[in-house]
């Protein structure tokens, strides 16, 4: 079975540019997030969605960070225009509709870097 | 909110060398707790987890973890370091009120394994 897949592995543009990173979880897997890992700090909670809705975007840092999920298979976040702060990794991460907690399924990562 | 406290953001130990992690969380409700592993160029894998029953919690690779409610710990350990362990350490924490699921992440411990 295909683990969750994050697009590109790594994205390196300048600011004011736009990036649109990518992810399929695995399949039958209703829940998908977003998280984010600034350089050397905690991994932190973005945006949840559940099938095509979004449960909870409280963690988007503000409206130039754009997701959607289209379908309610895979998701993408846009980024526009990407400022310098926006680098870092960008994790995503599935699971299933009824399941206990803690099975949460993580992509490999999406590295940004805004020059 | 949740926050997760790792102490030491480098820890290096001799191959053989018991491997203590430190984790600390701030909840008046005792969460759901999980350490999940990265290695190089890989996605965040779960190592093992805590959501009720026995307080000590075996997972993956030999390690384990204690849940201490007195401590507001959830310490991870190894009894003996191995070459692949090498490899960079997440504690999170879970609402067990949040339907949603949201990690709370600490900043995680990169470990070192000398030979």
């Amino acid at each position: 079975e295909a683990g969750v897949t994050q697009f590109p592995s790594h994205s390196v543009i300048e600011k004011g540019q736009t990036v649109t990173l990518r992810c399929d979880p695995i399949s039958g897997h209703d829940n998908l997030y977003w998280y984010r890992r600034v350089m050397g700090k905690e991994i932190k909670f973005l945006l949840h969605f559940v099938k095509e809705s979004k449960q909870d975007e409280s963690g988007m840092p503000n409206n130039r960070f754009l997701a959607e999920r289209t379908g309610g298979t895979y998701s993408t976040l846009k980024v526009q225009p990407a400022e310098l702060e926006d680098s870092g990794v960008y994790f995503c991460a599935s699971s299933q509709a009824e399941t206990a907690p803690g099975e949460l399924f993580f992509g490999e990562g999406s590295r940004l870097t805004v020059l | 909110a949740q926050s997760v406290t790792q102490l030491g953001s480098h820890v290096s130990v001799s191959e053989g060398a018991l491997v203590l992690l430190r984790c600390n969380y701030s909840s008046s409700v005792p969460p759901y707790l999980f350490w999940y592993v990265q290695y190089p160029n890989q996605g965040l894998q779960l190592l093992l987890k805590y959501t009720t029953g026995a307080t000590l919690v075996k997972g993956i690779n030999g390690f384990e973890a204690e849940f201490k409610k007195s401590e507001t710990s959830f310490h991870l350990t190894k009894p003996s370091a191995h070459m692949s362990d090498a490899a960079e350490y997440f504690c999170a924490v879970s609402d067990r009120e949040d339907t949603g699921n949201q990690f709370y992440f600490g900043t995680g411990t990169s470990l070192t394994v000398i030979p």
